[in-house]
């Protein structure tokens, strides 16, 4: 089974509607983030949490909000869904390794908003 | 701040030649550096990483980098490629004390038969 899981694997939604999309993991880490991927533009991280009751906006947070149900769970939503949040979205976990945060990735969640 | 330059969009291969796939980036303080590669369709898998120590960090599947302080690189090799490498390659770094990973554009390696 894999790690760090996303539910749903491909969305399809209106403008206007509420689209949660949901992470699990089995890991073990504390630490879970959220980032959207566009063509050319690499990673860019909307939401992070260090445990549950600390949540951080990234670089891109306007239109979204998250929930850190628990240590393993971290869902993302968007409140009223606009066409240019489409886009490939991954979860992702981390552990401390010497210094440093090594980040582990869910399969993605493709969202198109029509 | 930090930043990442990957500087090819895409590079493209012939099988079994050896590829390099670049990376710099800025930063005033010591940094951790990763790369990352993404099949199609497919999430990120995490290749290899930089954390201290050796400057050759050899990662999965045959590649290896090498961190070149003086010119700020990170530069991504393999000897031979293979089309099973086909896959989008992603380089970050993390410097910063909330140990956010600041990405790469990413590099789409194209393995011609």
């Amino acid at each position: 089974d894999a790690d760090v899981t996303q539910t749903p694997r491909n969305r399809i939604t209106k403008t206007g509607k509420r689209i949660m999309l949901e992470c699990s993991q089995t890991k073990g880490h504390d630490r879970m983030y959220w980032y959207r991927q566009d063509p050319g533009l690499g990673l860019r991280l909307i939401y992070y949490s260090f445990d549950v009751k600390d949540i951080n906006k990234g670089e891109i947070s306007d239109g979204y909000s998250v929930s850190r149900q628990a240590q393993a769970k971290f869902s993302l939503s968007l409140e009223s869904a606009i066409p240019n949040q489409t886009a490939l979205y991954f979860c992702a976990t981390s552990a401390w390794d010497r210094g440093a945060d090594t980040q582990y990735f869910g399969p993605g969640t493709r969202l198109t908003v029509l | 701040a930090q930043s990442v330059t990957q500087l090819d969009s895409q590079v493209p291969v012939f099988e079994e030649a050896p590829v390099e796939l670049r990376c710099n980036y800025s930063s005033s303080v010591s940094v951790y550096l990763f790369w990352y590669v993404q099949y199609p369709n497919q999430g990120l898998q995490l290749l290899l990483k930089y954390l201290s120590g050796s400057t050759l960090v050899k990662g999965i599947n045959g590649f290896e980098a090498e961190f070149n302080k003086s010119q700020t690189s990170f530069h991504l090799r393999k000897p031979s490629v293979h089309i099973s490498d086909t896959a989008e390659y992603f380089c970050a770094v993390s410097a910063d004390s909330n140990y956010q990973l600041i990405w790469g554009a990413g590099t789409k390696l194209i393995i011609k038969p």
